[in-house]
């Protein structure tokens, strides 16, 4: 099946700082999406972002699906900005419709 | 429309025991779908429902599990006799189709085993 990597693991930044995650894949996709977990363990859809560049508010999204990877953009950290940040994409095919998701980037954002 | 609902947050069982948990998806999305989450792993695909039937199942899903979806409304997902490796979140989500303008999750129901 295909293979989802995200990076780096963690994260650790200061209140107001820039930050850079990662999703590379093995195989084409349908369809890709970012989530941050919170503390209490619930998914927030981020991006729903097969390809191109999207923007909401301090977070942008850039999916280059022709070299399979994806970029998430937080700007400005803040302390809410802390949990688990998972890509999941969708292979398509005989797999449409589930996700398979990466390990996750745990950011931790100091004030 | 309130989102995705599950029920209930958490629970706690005894090994052995059987335990039903509860999904309500958004109420346009005609599919539904299952994952499980443990500690420090992403979630992983259980099963899921288009309408009413059901398309996929994980090789994730023992015999011990089952789901429903009657009417092609709201979700159960049952295990029987657990086991101490079910202690997880099980997480429920909904989308649209056709269309797929993404997964709606719910805020999962963590079960613990003892």
């Amino acid at each position: 099946g295909i293979q989802v990597e995200q990076s780096p693991p963690d994260l650790i930044l200061q209140e107001g700082a820039n930050s850079t995650l990662r999703c590379n894949f093995s195989d084409s996709v349908n369809n890709l999406q970012w989530f941050h977990q919170n503390p209490w363990g619930q998914l927030i859809n981020l991006f729903y972002i097969p390809s191109g560049t999207k923007q909401n508010g301090r977070l942008s999204a850039t999916t280059v699906a022709t070299e399979r990877y994806s970029l998430l953009y937080i700007s400005s950290s803040q302390t809410t900005d802390s949990g688990v940040y998972f890509c999941a994409v969708d292979a398509g095919g005989t797999s449409y419709g589930k996700l398979t998701f990466g390990q996750g980037t745990i950011l931790t954002v100091h004030p | 429309d309130t989102g995705v609902s599950q029920d209930p947050r958490h629970k706690i069982t005894k090994r052995g025991q059987n335990v039903t948990f509860r999904c309500d998806p958004i109420s346009e999305h005609n599919r539904l779908y299952w994952y499980r989450q443990t500690l420090g792993q992403g979630p992983e695909f259980l099963t899921y429902f288009q309408n009413e039937a059901q398309l996929e199942k994980s090789r994730l899903l023992s015999d011990r599990f089952s789901a429903e979806r009657p009417k092609g409304s709201f979700s159960t997902l049952e295990i029987q006799r657990t086991e101490q490796g079910d202690s997880a979140m099980y997480l429920c989500a909904s989308s649209h189709t056709p269309g797929n303008y993404g997964y709606t999750f719910g805020s999962g129901t963590r079960l613990t085993v003892v």
